[in-house]
Parts: C-alpha cells; sequence; structure tokens
C-alpha cells in the first residue's frame, strides 16, 4: 500500500467546512483512497472511498487531484461530534484484506 | 441500520487465563476481522477470516490467538494465555460481497493485571 501523510492535528470552528489533507504521492493506479475516523475510543467508522474522481455522499465529500498524489476530504459543516482522528489509507480494490492505519489527523471542531 | 456488535464492552482477566471475545458481524456479510488498539496506539490489523479459514494474519496473530465462526452468527477471538501486553482495545469488523468498505463494532476493552 502507498504510503499517506497527514497532518496530526487540525482545529475547526463549528459550522465551517474542515478541509483534511492527504499526501500519497506514490499511490500507483489501480488504489484506491480510503477515509476512515474514530470518535474517541470507538470503532473505526468508514466515510468515503475514491479512485480518480471527486466523490460526495451524506458524510463529506472526498476530493483528489488530477495526478491523485493527493487528496482532501471535506465535512461541509462541521459539528462537534466531527471531533474525532480521521485516517486517509491508500490501498488496491483487490488487495489483501488488512486495513493499515496510520497516524491520522486528529480534527478538534471548537464551538 | 444494521450494525457490527460485540460482547463483552469490558473483560478483566488475570496473567495467564484465556479469554474470549464476541462479536456478532452485519448478517449479510462474508469477511471478517479483528483488529486490536493499544491506548494512545494505532490500529492494528490482526486476522481476516473468510469462508471458514484464516485468508490473512499479521505478525502479532501468534499461536496464542484463534478465531470461530461456531454457529453462522457469531464471530470469536480466543486469547489462550494472556498477557499483560495483550492489554487493548479490540476492534470487530466485516463486510460484505463486493464492497470494500469494512464496518467496525464498538470494541472490547480487554485488560490484562
Amino acid at each position: 500500500d502507498a504510503k499517506t501523510t497527514q497532518p496530526p492535528s487540525m482545529d475547526c470552528a463549528e459550522g465551517r467546512a474542515a478541509n483534511l489533507p492527504c499526501n500519497h504521492s506514490t499511490i500507483s493506479g489501480n488504489e484506491y483512497v480510503y477515509w476512515y475516523r474514530q470518535i474517541h475510543s470507538q470503532g473505526p467508522q468508514y466515510i468515503i472511498h475514491g479512485l480518480k474522481n471527486n466523490e460526495t455522499n451524506e458524510m463529506a465529500s472526498l476530493i483528489i487531484t488530477e495526478d491523485r498524489k493527493s487528496s482532501t476530504l471535506i465535512l461541509p459543516h462541521a459539528t462537534l461530534r466531527d471531533t474525532a482522528v480521521y485516517y486517509c489509507i491508500v490501498r488496491a480494490y483487490n488487495a489483501g484484506n488488512m486495513l493499515t492505519f496510520g497516524g491520522g489527523t486528529r480534527l478538534m471542531v471548537k464551538p | 441500520e444494521p450494525e457490527v456488535t460485540q460482547t463483552p464492552s469490558h473483560q478483566v482477566t488475570q496473567m495467564g487465563q484465556e479469554v474470549i471475545l464476541r462479536c456478532v458481524p452485519i448478517s449479510n456479510h462474508l469477511y471478517f476481522y479483528w483488529y486490536r488498539q493499544i491506548l494512545g496506539q494505532k490500529v492494528e490489523f490482526l486476522v481476516s477470516f473468510y469462508n471458514n479459514e484464516i485468508s490473512e494474519k499479521s505478525e502479532i496473530f501468534d499461536d496464542q490467538f484463534s478465531v470461530e465462526r461456531p454457529d453462522g452468527s457469531n464471530f470469536t477471538l480466543k486469547i489462550r494465555s494472556t498477557k499483560l501486553e495483550d492489554s487493548a482495545m479490540y476492534f470487530c469488523a466485516s463486510r460484505g460481497q463486493g464492497v470494500i468498505e469494512q464496518y467496525f463494532g464498538p470494541g472490547t476493552r480487554l485488560t490484562v493485571t
């Protein structure tokens, strides 16, 4: 799996958009970008994934640059409940089963 | 919305004792996983299970660990002789056929004294 780099922490004001960056400059053509989050000590929660097109679901949007070397997870209107550690994971769709979690970005949403 | 459940939420055991952690995956899912997270550290993969056999395991998953799907609904992780360093949150996850996202349970906090 390609290595990912994320800032260790970020702050965001409640109600504003939270933009979480991820660098994955060694990503290969068959690797997807996945985002999970972990709220406090709960189990990780799947958010979204994409290959090269931008994706949106009810939780977030994923913007992937044209060269696919970086991406941004956008929470359009962050709430206090979005305070969590966000993990960017790159892996091939048909790769082995395991998810490899890095350190992630600790997002603090402030009132 | 269907979800993965785990029992117990907290298990305290003495070093050397056997523990069994239980998980009920989402009902139509076919792929099952165990991960653990030592306090303050990263989430680590332990093992994946499909079609009644282990499909992948990490170096952490040594002979002290075993997994089983005893009855078609439960998925268990057994630690034969617990060590202090086995103290961690243990997360079960499952995923469906043809999709890649894994759904995690709330975890079991294992404390070995």
